[in-house]
């Protein structure tokens, strides 16, 4: 079964700094695509940042940035210099598209930003 | 302004009523999609639709109906069957062309059992 896990429930930084926030998934296939959404307290979700399977190089919005193992199965984010308005949920998400077509999300990290 | 809608941002659902929410799209998009959302965890599919007048039912769609009569159109019927339809409800859609996979959301609808 296609799964994605987030183990950090919750995480913290302060303003201008980096934070790092950690996403493994569960695949047999070999064509995909993984994201990173935002969802602020809107609730409404926003694209961060995304990566295709077969590209080995690492993704880069801006700030955010990625980290993709594919061998180890992770896709972790990168935000550099941090500001409070990244404060929110962020969800790592696993697209299949053969025989079904939908994402596939993990439960969430909730990041705090400090002044 | 291209970007998907939907209404109504709050609904109220007494016992034993079907309550329809609505998504609308103006990006021209092929696919449309229904997920939940419950406290404390990500997001699940209910439906999906690639094309007009065909809709796949994704992992929870127990209790939900939908209907796909024009492109820019996807409502989504919560029935009295879904014993427990308390939750955040968000429309997506997307571009079917590989080289452009991303799904984007509306601003959801939070539905409330009385």
């Amino acid at each position: 079964a296609q799964t994605v896990t987030q183990s950090q429930p919750e995480m913290s930084v302060q303003e201008a700094e980096t934070v790092t926030l950690s996403c493994t998934y569960d695949t047999s296939e070999s064509d995909y695509y993984l994201f990173w959404y935002k969802q602020p307290p809107s609730r409404q979700m926003i694209l961060v940042i995304r990566q295709e399977a077969y590209k080995q190089q690492n993704a880069t919005e801006n700030r955010f940035s990625v980290n993709f193992q594919k061998a180890a199965k992770s896709f972790s984010l990168k935000i550099s210099d941090s500001q409070l308005g990244d404060a929110a949920m962020y969800f790592c998400a696993y697209r299949i598209f053969y025989n079904t077509d939908k994402l596939i999300f993990g439960t969430g990290t909730r990041l705090q930003v400090f002044p | 302004d291209g970007g998907i809608t939907q209404s109504p941002k709050y609904l109220f659902r007494k016992e034993g009523q079907n309550v329809t929410l609505s998504c609308e799209q103006n990006l021209n998009h092929d696919a449309m999609y229904w997920y939940r959302q419950d406290p404390g965890q990500g997001l699940r599919l209910i439906y999906y639709s690639q094309i007009v007048n065909d809709f796949q039912k994704g992992d929870i769609a127990e209790g939900y109906s939908v209907s796909r009569e024009k492109k820019e159109s996807f409502p989504l019927t919560v029935t009295s069957a879904q014993k427990n339809p308390t939750a955040f409800y968000l429309c997506a859609s997307s571009i079917q062309d590989r080289a452009q996979e991303t799904q984007y959301f509306g601003p959801g609808t939070r539905l409330l059992v009385l």
